[in-house]
């Protein structure tokens, strides 16, 4: 099983709409990461969290220590969101190695 | 400066050559990685160095050698490649104190091909 699951897996939508990305994790963490990988490229830092909520832009990304879930949200879709989104954790007792997700690969459509 | 450099972009070897990756980062980070990606899969990690040794090896085939002359530089020596090795080789450093590793940050990627 792995420890970090994303939802969902693939996902279009149109231009202006609002997208929610899902990750659950299974093992102590000390902070979640969101990864956006554009095809072909390199992966860049979203976020890091350990709690609560952060917001970039049109970004948001909120996590919840109890239920072991977070989500990663854009408002405001643009084609230009296009990309692959991978949720990532640092465990407790393992600091540098890091657990990713499978992604989840959006596609906005103008 | 928040980058993490990677040289080259792209590579094209045989498999009797033999060729490095290279990568650097200037931001004093003191843990720094190799993954390699495969198309539409995660990174799977490859090595960790934590202040210049080698802290992590991910039952990785020898043809896969990692050096890391200093604190800012990375290497990945290639020798003896197969065509399966052929993939994004993605490298990333983060800082490291005690469990708390921080942000990770990734280099553009060096996308390799064994024929």
């Amino acid at each position: 099983k792995n420890e970090v699951e994303q939802s969902p897996q693939n996902l279009t939508a149109q231009e202006g709409e609002f997208i929610t990305i899902n990750c659950s994790y299974s093992v102590g963490i000390s902070a979640l990461h969101w990864l956006q990988q554009h095809p072909g490229g390199g992966i860049v830092s979203l976020f890091m969290l350990s709690s609560g909520k952060k917001k970039h832009g049109r970004l948001i990304a909120t996590i919840n220590i109890q239920e072991k879930h977070s989500s990663l949200h854009i408002t405001a879709s643009h084609p230009r969101d296009s990309a692959v989104y991978i949720c990532a954790v640092t465990t407790l007792n393992t600091g540098n190695q890091f657990y990713f997700g499978t992604g989840t690969s959006l596609t906005v459509i103008p | 400066d928040t980058e993490v450099t990677q040289t080259p972009k792209h590579l094209v070897m045989g498999m009797t050559n033999k060729k490095s990756l290279k990568c650097e980062q200037h931001m004093g980070h003191r843990a720094m990685y190799w993954y390699k990606q495969k198309a539409k899969k995660p990174p799977e990690l490859m090595f960790v160095y934590s202040y210049e040794k080698l802290s992590i090896n991910e039952s990785v085939p020898s043809r896969f050698s990692p050096e890391c002359p200093n604190s800012s530089l990375l290497n990945l020596h290639l020798h003896a490649l197969q065509p399966e090795d052929s993939a994004l080789y993605l490298c990333a450093s983060s800082q490291e104190v005690s469990s708390w590793t921080g942000e990770l940050f990734f280099g553009e990627g060096s996308r390799l091909t064994v024929l």
